[in-house]
């Protein structure tokens, strides 16, 4: 049982269409964290969001942490093909010695 | 350029052949971490090393030992590898195991069992 569970686990979509990816945990974590892999890549950090109810944004992406830090969201707006990629979630706990990572979101936008 | 070097990056051996996967990071961080990506489960994090001669097991740390004797170094052996140990292999990094301090991945190691 993964301790986060992200939806949807696939996504296709066409360039220009919003989405919303999901990241839902009945525990509490310090801070949560977005990452995007790409193939033969290790994952990148996009965002760290620290506070409950916190929302940061990056160009078209949103980020939101949720105000009981057990959740998040990302939303992208007009998705385009370069972000095609696996989103990944990944919650601290406040041990501040373990990452524990959802099972991640594969995102494909076609042209 | 600061980065986590991981080697190899494929590997395949068989059943019981001892092997070492190597982790190198060139940023100072204290804290470093292996974790293994498989299909449906995410990253789950092997054993973790808060600084020289400090490491401890994380989610899934049978079959698998690491040591940290330098702090730019952590490697990850298998023993005696066993074919459910097939999988995408990942070294981390980061400053401090505290909030707003960002994992630094390498390029992974895809191991082979057979």
């Amino acid at each position: 049982t993964q301790l986060l569970e992200q939806s949807p686990q696939f996504l296709s979509i066409q360039e220009g269409e919003n989405l919303t990816v999901y990241c839902n945990s009945s525990s509490v974590f310090s801070s949560l964290q977005w990452y995007r892999q790409e193939p033969g890549e290790g994952p990148v950090l996009l965002v760290t969001v620290v506070t409950g109810g916190e929302v940061k944004k990056l160009k078209r992406l949103t980020f939101q942490f949720g105000d009981a830090r057990k959740d998040s969201s990302l939303h992208i707006t007009a998705a385009q093909p370069g972000d095609t990629g696996l989103y990944l979630c990944a919650g601290e706990g406040y041990n501040f010695n373990k990452f524990y990572f959802g099972s991640g979101t594969k995102l494909n936008v076609k042209p | 350029e600061a980065q986590v070097t991981q080697n190899p990056r494929y590997l395949i051996t068989v059943t019981g052949k001892k092997l070492t996967v190597t982790c190198s990071q060139n940023m100072n961080h204290e804290y470093m971490s292996w974790y293994r990506q498989d299909p449906g489960l995410g990253l789950r994090q092997i054993y973790y090393s808060m600084n020289v001669e400090v490491t401890d097991k994380g989610d899934v740390p049978e079959g698998y030992k690491v040591s940290r004797k330098e702090k730019r170094n952590f490697p990850l052996i298998l023993e005696s590898p066993s074919p459910n140990q097939t999988s995408l292999y990942f070294c981390a990094s980061s400053f401090q195991s505290s909030y707003n301090s960002p994992l630094h991945f390498g390029n992974g190691t895809r191991l082979t069992v057979t």
